[in-house]
């Protein structure tokens, strides 16, 4: 079965601490892995995508991982801002490109 | 131009009531998605259009529930006689293309959030 797990499902840090979110997947076979940003209130906004073949993408202070033998993913967050309290959704494709999963989210919380 | 639209951005219904949720996705884009979001859960999805082919239905969780869309451009969600279960936060996206091995970026709308009384 098609799965994408998120953890944890919830965080809450200080302003300036780093973090990490994880993502673990069961989707067959695999295309790519987008992390999404969502504010509250707001549509989701992609952050990375990463295929097969890459292991490490940044954008900014969002750092994302792919392992995908283990099928794990991770988002890493440097010198977090109050900007970044969201939900961060991980999404997996399958190999045909038209079958997105959606994990639950991680809502990360940054207080001052 | 312009990301993808939706309206009304809140609804608020009686149950019973028959509701419409507009998606005006990104122009050009042949690949669009409605999506459910109830509170603090993930996506879940209810349809996809691409081009001119059938519509994949598969996540629909009732036949209360039917979308079209027309042109190939805006989309209408429909919910026939809400129940209060129906409350949540429907999401439209669109993409440029579909299919095949995606590099296809999804484009959010802001979406509607539906209440039903």
């Amino acid at each position: 079965k098609n799965q994408v797990e998120q953890s944890p499902q919830s965080l809450i840090i200080l302003e300036g601490k780093n973090c990490t979110l994880q993502c673990n997947y069961t989707v067959s076979p695999f295309s790519n892995l987008r992390w999404y940003k969502q504010d509250t209130g707001r549509g989701p906004v992609s952050l990375t995508i990463m295929t097969f073949s890459e292991n490490t993408k940044s954008n900014g202070r969002y750092t994302a991982t792919l392992d995908a033998d283990t099928k794990q993913s991770s988002l890493h967050i440097t010198a977090s801002q109050l900007s970044d309290s969201a939900s961060y959704i991980c999404v997996v494709t399958n190999n045909y490109g038209q079958n997105f999963v959606f994990g639950p989210g991680t809502r990360l919380s940054v207080l001052p | 131009g312009a990301g993808v639209s939706q309206s009304p951005s809140n609804k608020v219904t009686e149950k019973g009531k028959d509701v419409e949720l507009r998606c005006d996705p990104i122009s050009g884009h042949t690949a669009l998605y409605w999506y459910r979001q109830s509170l603090g859960q993930g996506l879940e999805f209810l349809i996809y259009f691409q081009g001119n082919s059938a519509p994949d239905k598969s996540g629909l969780p009732s036949d209360r529930f039917s979308a079209e869309r027309t042109g190939g451009s805006v989309s209408t969600l429909t919910i026939q006689r809400t129940q209060q279960e129906d409350s949540a936060v429907y999401l439209c996206a669109s993409s440029l293309v579909s299919g095949g091995r995606g590099y296809n970026e999804q484009f959010f709308g802001p979406g509607t959030r539906l209440t039903v009384l």
